[in-house]
Order: C-alpha cells, then structure tokens, then sequence
C-alpha cells in the first residue's frame, strides 16, 4: 500500500537557519505530493503541492521538488522565522474524488529568535 | 482556494454524553468528506470516508456504532461522538476536495478539539 515517511522531530532552529525536512514515499502508481502546515491550535494548510516527476512545488520561501527516481519530497527554506514553527505533514494522493490523502507522521519545527 | 469549515471549534462534555461536530463545505459540492483524529503525538488518523446518501466507509479499528457519520447534503458532513469517554478527548479534522479538481489536493477544516471529563 502507499505511505509516506518524513523525519521525526521535533527540529529547532535559530533564525535564519536554512531548513531541510526529509520526506520519502511509497506507492503503486504516480501519486500527486503535498506538504501542509499546522499552526498550533488549528486545522491543517496546504503548503505547496507537485503533481508529477520534476516539478518543484513553491510557496512562502518553502520549496519541494517531486523526486521520482529517490521518491523523495523534501521541504527546504533557506532561511526559517520564528513565524515558521509549526507541524510539518508530507502527504500524498493518487486520485481525486474519493480517495484519501496519506500522511506522514508530522515534523514539529520550533523557530527560535 | 476552496473553504471548509467546521463547528464548534471546541467542545467539553461530560462522560457518557453524545456530541455532534459539523463540517461544511462553504464554496463547492463535496460528494466525499473525510474525518482524520490528531493524536497528542500530532499523527493523523483516517477515521472514516463520509458519502454523501450513503454509508460512511469506516477504518478499521473505528467503531462505526461510537463515532456516527452523516452527509445528508453535498455541503454538510456530520460526526456524532456517542457516549463520549476521557478517551476519546481529541483533536477532530475533517476535511473535502473540489469535484473539479484532479490534482488531488484536500482542503481542511479548522479542527474540533473534543475534552471528555
């Protein structure tokens, strides 16, 4: 079946740290990747996404590249804020309607000034 | 993007009592919903798949008679707690994609954070 491994926290970083969250996946066809975040206290955000080999997903300074070759999608900002701290969730998806995302188990990051 | 919402954001009931979290889709048709439980340790749990005019699609493990999924239109899922225990104090997700769209993407709800005493 499909899963979706990331490295375990909790990561704490000083201001302006360059940031890497490893992120390695399984599954049986071409699924699409996704990284949301979890601010505390609250439901989850999508944080950038890519839907096929290559492409390099962006937002807010994060990046992830969809790596078929190591099935990787790792999240890197090259220099984190306290701003950032939050949870960190790989996912992924090989369909729409209705099938389910699969998670991996979260990363905290803790931004420290 | 596309919203969804969820109510009420936090609830305390006492042990033995039912209570019901609302999830909505405020700008789009969700023929599926899905309800994730956060665990402390912050993993996310799929509890079961809510279609809308039929049965959930439970998890194994959930008991489909203690957590109680209805989606009777194509905005509004519904998750009933029944007989809630300390246990099953938690953090509540539920979540819908977009008929339109095929890239697969889920979007979230604010969370339910449920506190059985």
């Amino acid at each position: 079946g499909n899963s979706v491994t990331q490295m375990e926290g909790p990561v704490t970083l000083s201001e302006e740290a360059f940031l890497t969250i490893n992120c390695t996946y399984t599954a049986t066809g071409y699924p699409s990747l996704f990284w949301y975040v979890q601010y505390p206290g609250e439901g989850l955000q999508l944080l950038l996404k890519a839907t096929k080999a290559d492409d390099k997903g962006s937002n807010k300074g994060f990046e992830a590249t969809y790596r078929k070759e190591t099935t990787s999608f790792h999240l890197e900002k090259g220099s984190v804020q306290v701003s950032d701290s939050a949870v960190y969730f790989c996912a992924l998806s090989e369909g729409s309607g209705n099938t389910p995302l699969v998670f991996g188990k979260g990363t905290r990051l803790s931004v420290i000034a | 993007g596309a919203v969804v919402s969820q109510h009420p954001s936090w609830v305390i009931c006492k042990s033995g009592t039912s209570v019901k979290i609302e999830c909505r889709s405020l700008d789009f048709q969700a023929t599926t919903m899905f309800w994730y439980r956060q665990f402390p340790k912050q993993s996310l749990m799929l509890m079961a798949t809510s279609n809308e005019g039929s049965k959930a699609t439970y998890e194994q493990g959930v008991e489909k008679d203690k957590f109680l999924i209805n989606h009777a239109s194509l905005t509004l899922s519904t998750l009933t707690v029944t007989s809630a225990h300390p246990e099953d104090s938690s953090f509540y997700i539920c979540s819908a994609r977009p008929g339109q769209t095929n890239t697969g993407e889920l979007f979230f709800g604010e969370g339910s954070r449920l506190t059985v005493l």
